[in-house]
């Protein structure tokens, strides 16, 4: 099946700094990706949908400057935490639309972020 | 407005008894997709299945069985002879691109 990488796995960072998150598409072209969020033990809340080459759309109450997205190519979308705090530290999650065939999607393993 | 509901926030079942997980979604949209995930400790995501609202039939994979009820908004997801290694967080989703999860349910399988 289609895999979609996120890179790091995990990161910690010190209060104030900015932490960038890549989603990738191994072996397909997405030109949608989605962002989601994870607290511990709560569901997945979407945050914003990627499109390649164009500004993403973001969930009400999603704030579009700490939260940078930025989809320059078709396997690849970056999600940037901006001056990160410590209620940033969540799960964060991708997942992509092949562009092709079904349409179907596929999610990322998800990346840990842990803010000191 | 969308919806996923998952009234069980928590189960726990020994080992071989079966177990069913209910979802109950609110939708406008006349063409959706609902599906179920898995979400081990490890925390990825584990497809499990997705069902078109034009296609009713349950559906069997091995020890696990989705029912499908458009007249209830239900789509309930039961596993049989339940195993320690199905302990997880199960999502109910619907949606298309955008997927609405419910609040998952936490299933413990005890030996």
């Amino acid at each position: 099946g289609a895999v979609v990488s996120q890179h790091p796995s995990r990161v910690i960072c010190k209060s104030g700094t900015s932490v960038k998150i890549e989603c990738r598409s191994l072996d397909f072209q997405a030109t949608t990706m989605f962002w989601y969020r994870q607290f511990p033990k709560q569901s997945l809340m979407l945050m914003a949908t990627s499109n390649e080459g164009s500004k993403a759309t973001y969930e009400q109450g999603v704030e579009k400057d700490k939260f940078l997205i930025n989809h320059a190519s078709l396997t690849l979308s970056t999600l940037t935490v901006t001056s990160a705090h410590p209620e940033d530290s969540s799960f964060y999650i991708c997942s992509a639309k092949a562009s092709v065939n079904t349409g179907e999607l596929f999610f990322g393993e998800g990346s840990r972020l842990t803010v000191l | 407005a969308q919806k996923v509901t998952q009234a069980q926030t928590e189960i726990s079942v020994v080992e071989k008894e079966d177990v069913t997980l209910d979802c109950v979604y609110e939708t406008r949209d006349t063409t959706y997709y609902l599906f179920w995930y898995k979400q081990p400790p490890s925390g990825e995501l584990v497809f499990l299945i997705r069902r078109n609202s034009f296609d009713e039939q349950n559906e069997i994979s091995g020890r696990y069985s989705w029912n499908f009820q458009k007249s209830t908004s239900s789509f309930n997801f039961t596993i049989t002879a339940s195993q320690v290694v199905d302990s997880a967080v199960y999502f109910c989703a619907l949606g298309d691109d955008k997927i609405i999860f419910g609040k998952g349910t936490r299933l413990h399988i005890l030996p």
